[in-house]
């Protein structure tokens, strides 16, 4: 089945304890994303990759980082996690000749 | 970028026409439009997709006039499943750049 997994689902933390949000895809895309939602502000791209090694910061990269090192899959990593991260994670991948995005079941982090 | 001007809500009822109109004034000669849907707590999941005239598949309709300054998504015969927020995005050239604006979309309610 084709599908984009996103691990763990639910996590709580404390801040300042790095974390890494694994996201994983199995339809070969080119593209992958990484998104937050937070009531009233909508959705918002952290980065995005087009393709292995290939990065860019989206609206809201600060405190984040990526690594594409396979085309399969893209983590996103919060080195000192604080409490404004506290949101809903999306990852999302396409392919390069259309803007149809997959996006996996959202990971809900909370920063205590 | 392109920004997008969506309505915040809108009502309709069971088995009604609904159509979403999109206002992207800046929008460039290489900009595509599309169209999500997004259910709570769940990622969005594309709906159309279309550069001029008129797109249609099995659950939409997208209409953009020739100026493309604005889009209309058209859901024939809603049902109360149809009950989510709908996202306008412009952007250019997928296999290019891939950093997109979200906005706060259309948050849909269909009433029996």
């Amino acid at each position: 089945e084709a599908q984009v997994t996103q691990n763990p689902r639910y996590l709580i933390t404390v801040t300042g304890k790095k974390l890494t949000v694994t996201c994983s895809q199995n339809m070969n895309h080119e593209y992958m994303s990484w998104y937050r939602q937070d009531p009233g502000l909508g959705l918002r791209q952290i980065y995005y990759s087009m393709n292995v090694e290939v990065t860019d910061k989206g609206d809201v990269p600060e405190g984040y980082k990526v690594s594409r090192k396979e085309k399969r899959n893209f983590p996103l990593i919060l080195e000192s996690p604080s409490p404004n991260q506290t949101s809903l994670y999306f990852c999302a991948s396409g392919s390069t000749s259309t803007f149809e995005q997959y996006f996996g079941p959202g990971t809900r982090l909370t920063v205590t | 970028l392109a920004k997008t001007t969506q309505p915040i809500s809108m009502d309709s009822y069971e088995g009604q026409e609904v159509n979403i109109t999109c206002s992207h004034n800046n929008i460039a000669t290489n900009d595509y439009i599309t169209w999500y849907q997004q259910f709570p707590s769940q990622g969005p999941r594309f709906i159309i997709q279309g550069y001029k005239t008129k797109v249609t598949n099995e659950v939409a309709s997208l209409f953009i006039p020739a100026d493309r300054k604005s889009s209309t998504l058209s859901l024939p015969r809603v049902s109360l499943s149809d009950t989510a927020v709908y996202y306008c995005l412009v952007g250019d050239n997928p296999g290019n750049n891939r950093k997109l604006i979200w906005g706060l979309g259309t948050s849909l309610a269909v009433n029996p």
